[in-house]
């Protein structure tokens, strides 16, 4: 069936580091995908999202391509900082009326 | 514009005993969705509304969960009896129209502790 898997965590990096969060996807057919992103006590948020190959979503620094040839959507950020520790989810949907199937998560913790 | 109101925040029940959690959605959203995170996984969805009726319910364990969503616009999702493994985080979600393209709102959500 349709779904999603993420890098497993948690990814601790210091402040000022490059960010890579490795997503792929199965699908019958060409999902939208996204990133959602859980800080401490809060409910999950939207970050960022595609909705056809090559597309690229960008947010609050963020960045990620939709790789059809690879089955990807991995998340980039040049520049990490405190304030982005969180928890990442990658998600998809297989058509624009089908609810959301998530990853995992990946627990990211940034030191300073 | 007022986000997507859950609670208890918190709970705590002896395995075999009922709960129950409310949800208030956006104001005009049409669709309500509750998943369930357990520790360690991404959420699982366990039921969509559209309005008042159920889409999809697929993935909800009958037996023991029931959920409804009266007059289209407060949600409440009960466990009865719980189990152990009903311990996660229930998180509830709006969108003013089906699917993902319409945009998710979610709620802080509930943490339930089975014990």
């Amino acid at each position: 069936g349709d779904s999603v898997t993420q890098m497993e965590g948690p990814v601790t990096l210091s402040e000022e580091a490059f960010l890579t969060i490795n997503c792929t996807y199965t699908a019958t057919g060409y999902p939208s995908l996204f990133w959602y992103v859980q800080y401490p006590g809060e409910g999950l948020q939207l970050l960022l999202k595609a909705t056809k190959a090559d597309d690229k979503g960008s947010n609050k620094g963020f960045e990620a391509t939709y790789r059809k040839e690879t089955t990807s959507f991995h998340l980039e950020k040049g520049s990490v900082q405190v304030s982005d520790s969180a928890v990442y989810f990658c998600a998809q949907t297989v058509s624009g009326n089908t609810p959301l199937v998530f990853g995992k998560g990946t627990r990211l913790s940034v030191i300073a | 514009e007022a986000g997507v109101a859950q609670s208890p925040r918190y709970k705590i029940i002896e395995k075999r005993q009922s709960v129950a959690f409310w949800c208030n959605p956006i104001s005009g959203h049409a669709t309500l969705y509750w998943y369930q995170q357990i520790l360690g996984q991404g959420p699982k969805l366990l039921i969509q509304f559209q309005n008042n009726g159920v889409v999809d319910d697929s993935q909800l364990p009958k037996d023991r969960f029931s959920a409804e969503r009266l007059k289209g616009v407060d949600s409440t999702l009960k466990i009865q009896p719980a189990k152990l493994e009903d311990s996660a985080v229930y998180l509830c979600a709006s969108s003013s129209g089906p699917g993902a393209r319409y945009g998710y709102t979610f709620g802080s959500g509930t943490r339930l502790t089975v014990v």
